[in-house]
Formats: structure tokens, C-alpha cells, sequence
């Protein structure tokens, strides 16, 4: 049974902090990862992707990727109260399918 | 703006209704389309692949008679919900095969 494993929180994190949201996988095979945000009621919306080991930037998030690990993280800095919301960690299946993890509530406080 | 259009975002209906919901792509086309279930405070999870043109794929649990899912040109899916009773009520998502998959805004049912 292919996984994808989070922590459900919730995480709480002061305003302006970093916050560290962490997902692990079971399928060595898999090689695209990303990352949604789900306000909610709402619908999951994507926050950033990575494909290869390391880091991936864009504005205030960082996607960092291990594959020797099977270890996906997000980092979000200057964390704003408009980021509390859970975090779902998805990886890739076979033909395009995705695998989502249980996602991790995030909660940030002023 | 929105790759991914759904309706209708709310279904209110009694017990024995089916239901249809609709998964349209906007400036694109996609030959595969998914539906998602999400019950609260849970994951979500993959019902089915609609494939244009072809039967779709089930994940297993998933009752094909249950949720009829046709996807009969490149820009639109439908999930059809039969017979709905009060556990078959969820949100709903759809999303395209495009890579990165984005959704659709959902569909909460709920069934009385």
C-alpha cells in the first residue's frame, strides 16, 4: 500500500515565524511532489511542486525534496494569519494519479 | 484564473436522488479527468479516473454502479451520483490531467 504520511497538527506558529510542515512517502518510485493549501470548505490549491532533490523557491514558500529520505518539506517564512489553513502533501502514482497525505492543519497566530 | 470549473457547488436533495455533477476544462483540453471524495476532516481520496471516449477507472471500493461517470468530449466529466443516501454525502472534487492537477472548487452534497 502506497503512503504519504503527515502530521495532522495542528501547528501553531507566531506571526512572522517559520513554519515546517513534513511528509514522508512510501513508493521510491514516485518522482513529482507537491503541495496544496485547503482552506476550509474549500478546495485544495496548489502552493508549490518539486521534482528533483534540494530546494525550489517562489516568494515566501520553499519546497525541499530527499528522495534518499522519501522526505518532502514546506517551509513558509513570514508566516500571516491568511496561511492558516491545512497543508496537503501529494505524490505522484502511476498513470498521473496522485496519493495525498491526511495534510496538516496550520494555524498561525497574531 | 480558475483551469478547472464545477458545478453545481451545493446539492441539497432527499434520500433516493441521483445526483449529477459536472467537471468542465476552460481553455484546454483533457483527455483524463479525476474525482475525489472528501469526507470532514479527512483526506482525499481518488473514486475514479474518467477517461474520454473509454470506460472510466475505479479505485477499488468504489462502486461503478454507484457513481456513473461519463466523459464523453475532451472538456467535460460528469459524476452522476445514483440513488444518494445520507453516507454518500461529501464534497466532491474534480481536477484534469494537467501537471500540475488543479481542481475544481467542489461540490458539497448532502443527502437528508
Amino acid at each position: 500500500q502506497k503512503e504519504v504520511e503527515q502530521n495532522s497538527g495542528p501547528l501553531s506558529v507566531p506571526e512572522g515565524a517559520i513554519a515546517s510542515l513534513n511528509c514522508t512517502y512510501s513508493d521510491r518510485g514516485s518522482q513529482s511532489f507537491f503541495w496544496y493549501r485547503q482552506y476550509s470548505g474549500k478546495s485544495p490549491e496548489l502552493i508549490m511542486f518539486i521534482y528533483s532533490n534540494g530546494d525550489k523557491e517562489d516568494g515566501r514558500f520553499t519546497a525541499q525534496l530527499n528522495k534518499a529520505s522519501q522526505y518532502v518539506s514546506l517551509l513558509i517564512r513570514d508566516s500571516q494569519p491568511s496561511d492558516s489553513a491545512t497543508y496537503l502533501c501529494a505524490v505522484n502514482s502511476v498513470a498521473d494519479k496522485l496519493i495525498f497525505g491526511t495534510g496538516t492543519r496550520l494555524q498561525v497566530f497574531p | 484564473g480558475a483551469v478547472v470549473s464545477q458545478h453545481p457547488s451545493w446539492v441539497i436533495c432527499k434520500s433516493g436522488t441521483s445526483v449529477k455533477i459536472e467537471c468542465r476544462s476552460l481553455d484546454f483540453q483533457a483527455t483524463t479527468m479525476f474525482w475525489y471524495r472528501q469526507f470532514p476532516k479527512q483526506s482525499l481520496m481518488l473514486m475514479a479516473t474518467s477517461n474520454e471516449g473509454s470506460k472510466a477507472t475505479y479505485e477499488q471500493g468504489v462502486e461503478k454502479d454507484k457513481f456513473l461517470i461519463n466523459h464523453a468530449s475532451l472538456t467535460l466529466s460528469t459524476l452522476t451520483v445514483t440513488s444518494a443516501h445520507p453516507e454518500d454525502s461529501s464534497f466532491y472534487i474534480c481536477s484534469a490531467s494537467l501537471q500540475p492537477q488543479h481542481f475544481g472548487d467542489g461540490t458539497r452534497l448532502s443527502i437528508l
